[in-house]
């Protein structure tokens, strides 16, 4: 079964400092994967894709299909970086369903 | 453009009340998704809508939620009897049509049913 796993509940980093959020998925296919981000008392929002190979508010993803990855890096966390982060991966054969991971709390600390 | 809206955005009801949901989606959009977000599970898929039409249900738990979406503009997700593991904040999110997958989930505020 399609499968998104962030190992870590909770990660806490200092300002200024690199940070790695981890995301790995299980998928027979060719993944679509997507990571989405919540700030405190806003809407969760699309942060980036891995297809755009873009990087968003210094935020980069790659996709690694050896490992089954595609963890978000920046590297320096900013205190307005401190959020819910979420993992997404769609199946090509079936573009509708997005399956979230569990999510990722974020935390900045100044 | 508001956005999905999502209404109410809190809610508090009693074990055994029903409870409705509301949501509406970005105009033009063909899908529209609704989850459930708890500390325990993260943010779990319960049903999906293209065109109007349920696409996929497996998501949701029990017999006790229905969803429904009579036009393009509107849906609702009701729970009857409500119980209290229901607590949860659910989420309702719409996306335009891309075949390639090339496509962003738009997310409403959430309502944040506590039942007691």
């Amino acid at each position: 079964a399609q499968r998104v796993t962030q190992p870590e509940k909770l990660l806490s980093v200092f300002k200024g400092a690199p940070v790695e959020l981890k995301c790995n998925y299980s998928y027979s296919g060719s993944p679509e994967l997507f990571w989405y981000v919540q700030y405190s008392r806003q809407r969760l929002q699309l942060l980036l894709r891995h297809i755009s190979r873009e990087s968003i508010k210094g935020f980069t993803a790659d996709l690694n299909k050896g490992e089954t990855s595609f963890h978000l890096k920046k590297p320096f966390a900013q205190e307005e970086d401190s959020a819910m982060y979420y993992c997404a991966l769609t199946m090509k054969t079936s573009y509708d369903k997005v399956i979230f991971g569990p999510g990722t709390s974020l935390s900045v600390i100044p | 453009d508001a956005g999905v809206i999502q209404s109410p955005r809190h809610e508090v009801t009693e074990m055994g009340q029903e409870v409705t949901l509301r949501c509406k989606p970005i105009s033009g959009h063909d899908y529209l998704f609704w989850y459930r977000q708890t500390m325990m599970r993260g943010l779990e898929l319960l049903i999906y809508f293209n065109n109007n039409v349920p696409i996929d249900d497996s998501g949701m738990p029990e017999d006790r939620f229905s969803a429904k979406m009579p036009n393009a503009s509107f849906s609702t997700l009701k729970i009857q009897p409500s119980e209290p593991r229901d607590s949860a904040v659910y989420f309702c999110a719409s996306s335009p049509i891309d075949r390639r997958g090339h496509y962003e989930q738009f997310f409403g505020p959430g309502t944040r049913l506590t039942v007691l």
